[in-house]
C-alpha cells in the first residue's frame, strides 16, 4: 500500500527562521508528488508538481525537491502568514494496482510563524 | 477563491439519516473528486468523475454513493449515517484526468452526525 509520511508533525518558527519540511513516500512508479496548503477550515491549495528526482520548484518563500524517496518543501525567511498546514500526496493507488488520479495524502505539517 | 462551490457549508443530522452534498465544479473542468478530512485517518480520496462517468473508487464507503450530472455538477450521497462519519468533505475538480492537471478544491462542507 502507498505511503505518504509527513514530519515533523508541527513546526512552531519565529518569523525569518528558515526550515525544511518533509514527505517521504512508498510508491511503485511515482505519477507525481504533489504540495499542497491547507488553511484552518478551508480547502487544500495547490503549491507544486514534481515528477522526477532532482527537480526543484520554486515560489515566493517556498521551493520543492525531490529524490527518489522524500520530497523536501524549504521555508525562507517565513513570514507569520505562511502559517498552515502542508499537505504532500502522491496518486492513488487502487487495489488492484492501477493507478488512480485521485491522490492519497500525508497527515501534513502544521506550520506555526510567530512573528 | 477557487472557482468550485459546495453546498451546504455546514450540515447537521442524527445517525440513520440520509444527506446529499452538492459541488460544482470551475468553469471548464470535466473532472470531479470527493474527499474526506477527518482528525484520526486525514485526507482520504473517496471517488472521482469524469465527464459523467465514475473513474476510480477510493476508500469510499457502500453507504456512500456519488454521481455527476450532464452539467458536471456533482453530488455525494451518504446514508445510514454513524457518528463516525462526522468529517469535512471536500469536492475537487480538475481540467481533465491525470496527475499533469491540478486538482482545485472546494470549501468543504462539514457534516456533524449526532
Amino acid at each position: 500500500e502507498d505511503q505518504v509520511t509527513q514530519s515533523p508533525e508541527a513546526l512552531r518558527l519565529q518569523e525569518g527562521e528558515s526550515s525544511s519540511l518533509n514527505c517521504s513516500y512508498t510508491v511503485s512508479g511515482l505519477r507525481g508528488l504533489f504540495w499542497y496548503r491547507q488553511d484552518p477550515g478551508k480547502g487544500p491549495e495547490f503549491l507544486f508538481t514534481l515528477y522526477s528526482a532532482g527537480e526543484e520548484k520554486e515560489k515566493e518563500r517556498l521551493k520543492a525537491t525531490l529524490t527518489k524517496k522524500e520530497s523536501f518543501l524549504h521555508i525562507t525567511a517565513p513570514k507569520p502568514e505562511d502559517s498552515a498546514t502542508y499537505l504532500c500526496a502522491v496518486p492513488y493507488t487502487l487495489a488492484g494496482g492501477g493507478g488512480a488520479d485521485g491522490l492519497t495524502f500525508g497527515k501534513g505539517t502544521h506550520l506555526i510563524i510567530q512573528p | 477563491d477557487s472557482g468550485v462551490t459546495q453546498t451546504p457549508k455546514h450540515l447537521i443530522t442524527a445517525t440513520g439519516q440520509r444527506v446529499t452534498l452538492r459541488c460544482s465544479p470551475r468553469s471548464g473542468d470535466l473532472s470531479v473528486y470527493w474527499y474526506q478530512q477527518s482528525l484520526d485517518q486525514g485526507l482520504q480520496f473517496l471517488i472521482q468523475y469524469y465527464n459523467g462517468e465514475e473513474r476510480a473508487k477510493g476508500n469510499i464507503l457502500e453507504r456512500f454513493s456519488a454521481q455527476q450530472f450532464p452539467d458536471l455538477h456533482s453530488e455525494l450521497n451518504l446514508s445510514s449515517l454513524e457518528l463516525g462519519d462526522s468529517a469535512l468533505y471536500f469536492c475537487a475538480s480538475s481540467l481533465r484526468g491525470g496527475p499533469t492537471y491540478e486538482q482545485y478544491f472546494g470549501p468543504g462542507t462539514r457534516l456533524t452526525v449526532t
